[in-house]
């Protein structure tokens, strides 16, 4: 079964600009996270999508925000970018069938570079 | 969800035994204690994860002590692949993010 994939893999872009990231799920995931990675702050969470309702929010701006459509893709846009959102965006799947613990897989993440 | 301490750094030699401690003092009763690592600039990989009984998978084995409050990750024999920033996490299963902290860099050795 083919893991999360996430596109692009490396993006530039300079201050101001916005960015749309992309990230498929496992086959039958139904829910998609993403993470922002950096060497200062660590990995944070961003939010969660399931069935296409975000249902859960970390502490980041509104510049940061996520889509996901009825296939469980996802989409998360970052808006007037800043220096500061230089990142490794990290995306991770997981089945949430309900009942029990759910485990997140991640893809390779996008590497972010704002200029 | 409940936090995580683990050593900031640790050394193993290839061939031998990793072990990885974890604790997780103030862990409850709903929260599983998960492992993920992370290979240099690439995405984190989960490993295992366990709820009060001891776990084991192709990759590794997770020990839980009875009082749940800290867990030991058991690479049995680690190779230089092995190398890598690893991860111990409290989750509950409500919606919830997964709390990373600093984790443990492993560096495996010839």
């Amino acid at each position: 079964k083919a893991g999360v994939t996430q596109t692009p893999r490396y993006l530039i872009k300079t201050r101001g600009q916005q960015v749309t990231l992309s990230c498929s799920p496992i086959s039958g995931h139904r829910s998609v996270s993403w993470y922002q990675q950096t060497p200062g702050q660590g990995l944070q969470f961003l939010f969660e999508y399931f069935s296409e309702t975000q249902r859960n929010k970390g502490n980041f701006p509104g510049r940061f925000s996520g889509r996901q459509f009825s296939n469980s893709r996802s989409e998360m846009n970052v808006s007037t970018l800043e220096l500061g959102d230089s990142a490794l965006y990290l995306c991770a799947s997981s089945l949430r069938a309900g009942g029990g613990t759910d485990t997140q897989y991640f893809g390779p993440g996008t590497r972010l570079t704002v200029l | 969800d409940a936090k995580t301490t683990q050593p900031t750094s640790m050394d193993c030699a290839e061939g031998r035994a990793a072990n990885l401690p974890c604790n997780h003092s103030t862990i409850s009763g709903n929260e599983y204690v998960y492992w993920y690592r992370q290979i240099h600039s690439q995405g984190p990989q989960y490993i295992i994860h366990g709820l009060k009984n001891n776990e084991t998978n192709e990759m590794a084995s997770l020990i839980i002590t009875e009082d749940r409050k800290s867990s030991t990750l058991i690479l049995p024999h680690a190779t230089l692949r092995d190398t890598a920033v690893y991860y111990c996490i409290v989750k509950t299963d409500s919606w919830g993010k997964l709390q990373f902290g600093a984790g443990t860099q492993v560096v495996v050795t010839p």
